[in-house]
């Protein structure tokens, strides 16, 4: 079975410093997507960034990026000059051939020291 | 363009009531996703829709779920009887198809307390 894992259950950084979260997936395919999710206290879920597996190219969304290590099986978010409202529970998440569904983290919950 | 539409956004009945939980998709997608959030086992899948055909429900916990797509733009997730352990945010999403690189957008959720 597919997982995938975040290892930090809580992070705080300080207002417009940059901040890493970190997330682990474990898979013998080699065609898959890399999602990164976003779910502020409202507990809507927010797409933030996406990474394909084929892509050597690290995604960038603004203020967002990722680092993608595929050997590694590693896909890291940072948050750049990080604001107020980047705070919520970030998920990590993967989408595999075959299973044709999302498989998430456990979360890591992101606060934002003003 | 709205997204994905939940109703009710908070339920609150007594076990053993019936519970119907609402969803309309993006309209064009044809991928619908039920999902549940609990912090015991955090997001899960359910069951998922393409083309309004159900193709994966193994994530449905017993036989008291139950999800129907009678439409492209319309889908309920069913709980009968509900129980205090079925307590949870259920989440619906859509996606345009069902293939690896469509991102699935998520609705508000339905906050759900049984008692």
């Amino acid at each position: 079975a597919q997982t995938v894992t975040q290892s930090q259950p809580e992070m705080s950084v300080q207002e417009a410093e940059t901040v890493t979260l970190s997330c682990t997936y474990d898979t013998s395919e080699s065609d898959y997507y890399l999602f990164w999710y976003k779910q502020p206290p409202s507990r809507q879920m927010i797409l933030v960034i996406r990474q394909e597996a084929y892509k050597q190219q690290n995604a960038t969304e603004n203020r967002f990026s990722v680092n993608f290590q595929k050997a590694a099986k590693s896909f890291s978010l940072k948050i750049s000059d990080s604001q107020l409202g980047d705070a919520a529970m970030y998920f990590c998440a993967c989408s595999i051939q075959g299973a044709q569904k999302l498989v998430f983290g456990q979360g890591t919950r992101l606060t934002i020291n003003p | 363009d709205a997204g994905v539409i939940q109703s009710p956004r908070h339920e609150v009945t007594e076990m053993g009531q019936e519970v119907t939980l609402r969803c309309k998709p993006i309209s064009g997608h044809n991928s619908l996703f039920w999902y549940r959030q609990t912090m015991m086992r955090g997001l899960e899948l359910l069951i998922y829709f393409n083309n309004n055909v159900p193709i994966d429900d193994s994530g449905m916990p017993e036989d008291r779920f139950s999800a129907k797509m009678p439409n492209a733009s319309f889908s309920t997730l069913k709980i009968q009887p509900s129980e205090p352990r079925d307590s949870a945010v259920y989440f619906c999403a859509s996606s345009f198809g069902i293939n690896l690189q469509e991102t699935q957008y998520f609705g508000p959720g339905t906050r759900l307390l049984v008692l």
